[in-house]
């Protein structure tokens, strides 16, 4: 199964930037780089993905490495619902989402 | 758009007896659906892959003949917990994909407690 390493946990300050980091060294050259966030007793709600290119939506913008065994998710202002654990996932052609341990994100007022 | 709902959001039974977890896709027809498991302070554990008209795919190590999971259509998928232990106590999540599974849509979840 695909694996992901990310930090256990994170600290930010409401309204400044976050970049959760996200080791993939075992990335093959097809699978797609798919973050989710879950909050407390929720099921996990889709953030970002993307496969070479840097990407951008109205929640989050993801950063590739150019070799593809690194990326970022960057939340350009954190706010208070923004306190989740994010999960950074590659998705092979099994279609199955492998949930590693994810980033627990803490944002203090 | 893109919404999955879950029935019932939270169970409590009694150990012997089954449950049945319901999930929807309410805004566009899941292909693929998933079903996940996950204990306190735990991440996510994909249990089975279940595709509309064909028989799930189970993870290694979930036991089929106790989590029969049935897709009948397109946008509903079931998974029974039979003979329920306290052990099977936990947070049931299901997931939908459309045709693209780039994307997956997840249920809100099922707490369920098996006294």
């Amino acid at each position: 199964d695909a694996k992901t390493t990310q930090p256990n946990s994170m600290e930010s300050n409401e309204e400044e930037p976050v970049h959760l980091p996200c080791n993939h060294s075992t990335i093959s050259g097809t699978d797609y780089i798919h973050w989710y966030r879950q909050l407390p007793s929720q099921g996990p709600e889709y953030v970002i993905h993307g496969l070479t290119s840097n990407v951008n939506n109205r929640m989050a913008s993801l950063a590739i490495a150019e070799d593809r065994k690194s990326s970022t998710l960057i939340l350009h202002r954190a706010t208070l619902r923004d306190a989740a654990v994010y999960y950074c996932i590659h998705q092979g052609g099994s279609e199955k989402l492998v949930f590693g341990k994810g980033t627990k994100l803490t944002v203090n007022p | 758009g893109a919404v999955v709902s879950q029935h019932p959001s939270r169970v409590i039974c009694k150990s012997g007896t089954s449950v049945k977890i319901e999930c929807r896709s309410l805004d566009f027809q899941a292909t693929t659906m998933f079903w996940y498991r996950q204990f306190p302070k735990q991440s996510l554990m994909l249990m089975a892959t279940s595709n509309e008209g064909s028989k799930a795919t189970y993870e290694q190590g979930v036991e089929k003949d106790k989590f029969l999971i049935n897709h009948a259509s397109l946008t509903l998928s079931t998974l029974t917990v039979t003979s329920a232990h306290p052990e099977d106590s936990s947070f049931y999540i299901c997931s939908a994909a459309p045709g693209q599974v780039h994307e997956q849509y997840f249920g809100p979840g099922t707490r369920l407690t098996v006294t």
